[in-house]
């Protein structure tokens, strides 16, 4: 029990199909953060929000759509991704973006775009 | 702003011998340091992390690591390891120079422990 749970763990989607990963924390964070972790590469922020507000895009393409509903779930909606779409998607929450604390990680998404 | 690096991509090494896995930063402020271990297809993990105070921090897993301001260093170290250490480990940075402190990690050091 890590207090962030992503589901699902594993996707398979083709190009056109429209899907959503879910992260849901039990911390009571404000922040909460999408990472991509692709394999050789090193760990990509995404996006960052901070008490349900998105504070960062790291520019990243519009086919990836994030949503911040409250503070403790985070979805990321997915239509048309491409095969180098395919990784690991990390969920992370933190206190909030003023304290400096340390991220918990949810299992991740393994995601594979056929 | 601030970068993380991890100057070993691999380190191999034979059970019950010490490890060192290197990580090195670039801050122009005050920052916040951590180690993350993650598992095959797991999220990360955080094995022990400097905020201030005593710059030697000890972590789980029998893991320590050292803050060195002026080398601008977090070395991680474990004096005798175990296969079940073998995994990625990530440093991370976080300071607040765009505001907010959101950590950024450096590319991993892959551990592989040997029998």
């Amino acid at each position: 029990e890590t207090g962030v749970t992503q589901t699902p763990r594993h996707l398979v989607m083709g190009m056109t199909n429209k899907k959503s990963l879910k992260c849901e924390q039990h911390l009571g964070h404000n922040a909460m953060y999408w990472y991509k972790q692709s394999a050789k590469k090193p760990l990509e922020l995404m996006f960052v929000y901070n008490f349900k507000e998105q504070t960062e895009n790291n520019s990243v393409p519009s086919r990836f759509s994030p949503e911040c509903p409250n503070s403790s779930h985070l979805f990321l909606h997915l239509h048309t991704l491409q095969p180098e779409d395919s990784a690991l998607y990390l969920c992370a929450s933190s206190q909030e973006l003023t304290t400096g604390r340390e991220a918990f990680f949810g299992q991740g998404t393994r995601l594979t775009v056929v | 702003a601030q970068s993380v690096t991890q100057l070993d991509s691999q380190v191999p090494v034979f059970e019950e011998a010490p490890v060192e896995l290197r990580c090195n930063y670039s801050s122009s402020v005050s920052v916040y340091l951590f180690w993350y271990v993650q598992y095959p297809n797991q999220g990360l993990q955080l094995l022990l992390k400097y905020l201030s105070g005593s710059t030697l921090v000890k972590g789980i897993n029998g893991f320590e690591a050292e803050f060195n301001k002026s080398q601008t260093s977090f070395h991680l170290r474990k004096p005798s390891v175990h296969i079940s250490d073998t995994a990625e480990y990530f440093c991370a940075v976080s300071d607040a120079s765009g505001g907010s402190y959101i950590p950024t990690f450096g590319r991993g050091t892959s551990l592989i422990v040997h029998p």
